[in-house]
């Protein structure tokens, strides 16, 4: 079963603009990640936030985390169209660190 | 260094077979995690292999079964293919203390 739930489930945006997605979970948690796939493809890690952070910045992206609300929500400032991907949160509970439950995604376009 | 490399890329089974994945870990990473991702869904964990043996599985039945090599190459296996096992498998391999993974392309499966 999927542990995260992403919001939106699809978004749709003009180029330039900026993207929010966001993940909720339902354990208690080691980190959190998030991914990017293109097209069916495999998947890309983007960044890594661990439980004692609120907040991680990586060139256009930010991430945040809310473990008392157990949530996350990754945001992509000035967004391209190279940017349009599914993009996905991806959880490690405290038990089972190594394996990563992954959320259904938000598929984004960014139209031109 | 090499990323992970899966084969076959795409494959057409029919129901009852059964379908041998290979994946090439990423150089240097030395546990193999394998998930299923249906159309339109976020990725599932199948199994994970680390030093030949398996080291954490999902909510997969017993015909889906795996292998690691010494050289921490590792192949899924499917007995009794149905229908509802088409989907992308994703190999990911990651070094030994970390949940970041490296995934492959993918291993498209379709079962008719």
């Amino acid at each position: 079963s999927q542990q995260g739930e992403e919001d939106p489930q699809a978004l749709s945006i003009q180029e330039g603009e900026n993207a929010t997605m966001n993940c909720s979970y339902k354990t208690s948690i080691n980190n959190l990640q998030w991914y990017r796939q293109n097209s069916g493809r495999g998947l890309v890690h983007l960044i890594l936030i661990r439980s004692n952070e609120r907040e991680k910045h990586s060139g256009r992206l930010r991430v945040t985390l809310d473990t008392s609300k157990k949530s996350s929500s990754l945001l992509i400032t000035a967004s391209r169209a190279a940017d349009t991907a599914s993009y996905f949160c991806a959880t490690a509970d405290i038990q089972g660190a190594q394996k990563l439950v992954f959320g259904q995604g938000t598929r984004l376009t960014i139209n031109p | 260094e090499t990323g992970v490399t899966q084969s076959p890329t795409h494959l057409i089974k029919t129901r009852g077979q059964q379908v041998t994945l290979r994946c090439s870990s990423q150089s240097g990473h030395n546990t193999v995690s394998w998930y299923q991702q249906a159309l339109g869904q976020g990725p599932q964990f199948i199994f994970q292999y680390y030093r030949e043996e398996e080291n954490g599985r999902g909510n997969f039945p017993p015909r889906f079964s795996g292998l690691q090599f010494p050289n921490y190459s590792s192949e899924l296996n499917v007995n009794a293919l149905e229908l509802d096992d088409s989907a992308l498998y994703l190999c990911a391999s990651s070094p030994r203390g970390t949940n970041v993974l490296t995934f492959g392309a993918g291993s498209r499966l379709t079962v008719l």
